[in-house]
């Protein structure tokens, strides 16, 4: 199967620090891009989907300057948490839609971020 | 939106037991994943459905569409500590957003 990778998979950081994580196609190209919000014993939240070149759509309830999403690659999106608070400690999880005419998504491992 | 109920949430068995988990909807989708996910992973794709009434098998994992493809099942045979973990089935009506079910956890006691 198609790999995503994601990195860092765990980080710990201060209130009102920002925090970014990376998500990559490694042995494709996906002109989009999802993320998600995993919440303790629950299922995926879509956040945001990240498409290449152009502006991330967001989810209602998720705020686009808190969560910031660029897709500047076929092979890379990145996920920035800005002035991070303790709320939004959770795990982060990116996926990666395989071909045109699919809706196929392969996952990264999760970034569990921990905000201080 | 379009929701994707699994049942049952949670499901503790004993080793070598068979089990199945149900997901439903009230939509019509073109093809249905379903995923495992393991503490402190991402979800790993187990299988795509895409025809109404489809069976896949994967080892001792056999998946099902319903004929009208509102609904899945994923039936696992001879039960193992190896299977634990949280199950997900996903959908699309089409090339849209993938809409995720609530989740199954599944505990297998050795």
């Amino acid at each position: 199967g198609a790999v995503v990778s994601q990195h860092p998979s765990r980080v710990i950081c201060k209130s009102g620090t920002s925090v970014k994580i990376e998500c990559r196609s490694l042995d494709f190209q996906a002109t989009t891009m999802f993320w998600y919000r995993q919440f303790p014993k629950k299922s995926l939240m879509l956040m945001a989907t990240s498409n290449e070149g152009s502006k991330a759509t967001y989810e209602q309830g998720v705020e686009k300057d808190k969560f910031l999403i660029n897709h500047a690659s076929l092979t890379l999106s990145t996920l920035t948490v800005t002035s991070a608070h303790p709320e939004d400690s959770s795990f982060y999880i990116c996926s990666a839609r395989v071909g045109q005419g699919k809706n196929i998504q392969y996952f990264g491992a999760g970034t569990r971020l921990s905000v201080l | 939106t379009q929701l994707l109920e699994q049942s049952p949430q949670f499901l503790s068995i004993q080793e070598g037991e068979n089990l199945t988990v149900y997901c439903n909807s009230s939509s019509v989708f073109s093809s249905l994943q379903w995923y495992r996910q393991e503490p402190g992973e991402g979800p790993v794709l187990l299988v795509t459905v895409v025809t109404g009434g489809e069976v896949k098998k994967l080892k001792r994992l056999t998946f099902q569409f319903g004929d009208a493809r509102k609904d899945s099942s994923l039936h696992i045979t001879a039960a193992q500590p190896g299977d634990t973990g949280l199950y997900l089935c996903a959908g699309a009506p089409g090339y849209q957003k993938v809409t995720f079910g609530t989740g199954t956890k599944l505990q297998v006691i050795p």
